[in-house]
């Protein structure tokens, strides 16, 4: 059983480009989660994408986006990146939106760098 | 306006003895709580959960305890071994904007473990 993985590991931007991250789900999982810590917080919620469709969204612009595939692979997408996006990116899997939610399991993130 | 604040960044406890690790909460829509293990360059994991009926939950070393009237839980670590050197993340969920499986974190506490 693969965990779940995210690609790049690290990544350098400039302010105003935009960046893609992807993740792999858990083999068997139909959710993902994206989250975003920042440094010296805990991990706020993105959004979540449960069977391709986005299933519940958190205080983050528009310009934050994302896409589930049929699969259950996933992307994050940042348009017009700003300073305040550097950040570690997690996503987590899980079997259908669980009323538990001790089933979300995290990969090991993407460090966005903005300069 | 933080939903989930873990009060302090560190602690430090000798080998063999309790760690407990506090967390309080404001959010009365809160229905389930979890607690996260973070090592560097890793993505949370998963340690033990629970739901807002029960005001205790047990797994081998880690215990949960949950005062709904307090809105606090702590989580204690018996005996603490090097190994449970992480940050640890205090989560929480419920069915607040509209859905129950996105994770409200607080800040994380340090704890470190000396041999």
């Amino acid at each position: 059983e693969t965990g779940v993985t995210q690609s790049p590991t690290h990544l350098i931007k400039t302010r105003g480009q935009q960046v893609t991250l992807r993740c792999s789900s858990q083999s068997g999982h139909n959710t993902v989660s994206w989250y975003q810590q920042a440094l010296g917080q805990g991990p706020q919620f993105i959004f979540q994408y449960y069977r391709e469709e986005e299933n519940g969204r958190g205080n983050f612009p528009p310009r934050f986006s994302g896409l589930q595939f049929p699969n259950y692979s996933s992307e994050l997408n940042v348009n017009a990146l700003e300073l305040d996006d550097s950040a570690l990116y997690l996503c987590a899997s899980s079997f259908d939106p669980p009323v538990s939610t001790d089933t979300q399991y995290f990969g090991p993130g993407t460090r966005l760098t903005v300069l | 306006d933080q939903q989930v604040k873990q009060n302090s960044p560190s602690l430090s406890v000798q080998e063999g003895r309790i760690s407990i690790l506090n967390c309080d909460y404001t959010n009365s829509m809160f229905d389930y709580f979890l607690w996260y293990k973070k090592y560097p360059a890793e993505g949370p994991t998963f340690l033990i959960s629970i739901s807002s009926i029960k005001d205790k939950n047990e797994d081998g070393r880690f215990t949960v305890f949950l005062n709904k009237s307090a809105k606090h839980l702590s989580l204690h670590i018996v005996p603490s071994q090097p190994g449970d050197s992480a940050v640890y993340f205090c989560a929480a969920s419920g069915l607040s904007g509209g859905s129950n499986y996105k994770l409200t974190f607080g800040k994380g506490t340090l704890l470190t473990v000396n041999p």
